[in-house]
């Protein structure tokens, strides 16, 4: 199975940079995820990492460190629509996700 | 991305009522599908996995006499919820998997239960 670990909340400020970390074990690695979800909504799918490094994708960017069980999101720019919780999942062989248990981020003016 | 629906949004039950809940997929076929639900504050848990025209594959600790599904087509899932109870309420919430690129699961908007 998948512990994943990230942490619960974050705050920061309109135009900042937030940086959500992600830790896990895992057995039969096969790809992370990174989520965003409002409240009360589904899951809307960030970003995927499989190998090493970063992706950028506009103001979101993931990075993942096989070796090091360890994967960050950078959300650059903060807009207030960004205050969201963010799940870190983590795929295995037979393409099942396990989640975190989610990071609220709030924006403040 | 892909679109993925749920009906209903919200349902309020009786307590050993029994309550159906349908996932769409509703522009690519959808071989296998994931049932999940979230309890408040909490993250997403699997449920089962569903494969079209085959039996569900359950998580461990989900009893599958109560929570029975069918994925009788490669663009709908149903998740029945059988004699529910108050501790039944939860966000159900639906996935399909595409199945190309990186494979990644799209979610239905999920499906709010109250059992009374």
């Amino acid at each position: 199975g998948q512990n994943i670990d990230q942490p619960t909340e974050m705050t920061a400020t309109e135009g900042a940079i937030v940086q959500i970390n992600c830790t896990y074990q895992t057995s039969g690695f096969n790809g992370l995820f990174w989520y965003q979800q409002h409240a009360g909504e589904a899951p809307t799918f960030l970003s995927y990492n499989v190998l090493d490094g970063l992706e950028e994708k506009g103001r979101f960017s993931s990075f993942l460190s096989r070796s090091k069980g360890y994967s960050y999101l950078l959300l650059k720019e903060l807009q207030m629509k960004d205050s969201a919780s963010y799940l870190c999942a983590v795929r295995d062989k037979n393409y099942k996700l396990s989640f975190g248990a989610g990071t609220t981020v709030t924006v403040r003016a | 991305g892909a679109v993925v629906s749920q009906h209903p949004s919200r349902v309020i039950c009786k307590s050993g009522t029994s309550v159906k809940i349908e996932c769409r997929s509703l522009d690519f076929q959808a071989t296998t599908m994931f049932w999940y639900r979230q309890f408040p504050k909490q993250s997403l848990m699997l449920m089962a996995t569903s494969n079209e025209g085959s039996k569900a594959t359950y998580e461990q600790g989900v009893e599958k006499d109560k929570f029975l599904i069918n994925h009788a087509s490669l663009t709908l899932s149903t998740l029945t919820v059988t004699s529910a109870h108050p501790e039944d309420s939860s966000f159900y919430i639906c996935s399909s998997s595409s199945g190309t690129g990186f494979n990644e699961q799209y979610f239905g908007p999920g499906t709010r239960l109250t059992v009374t």
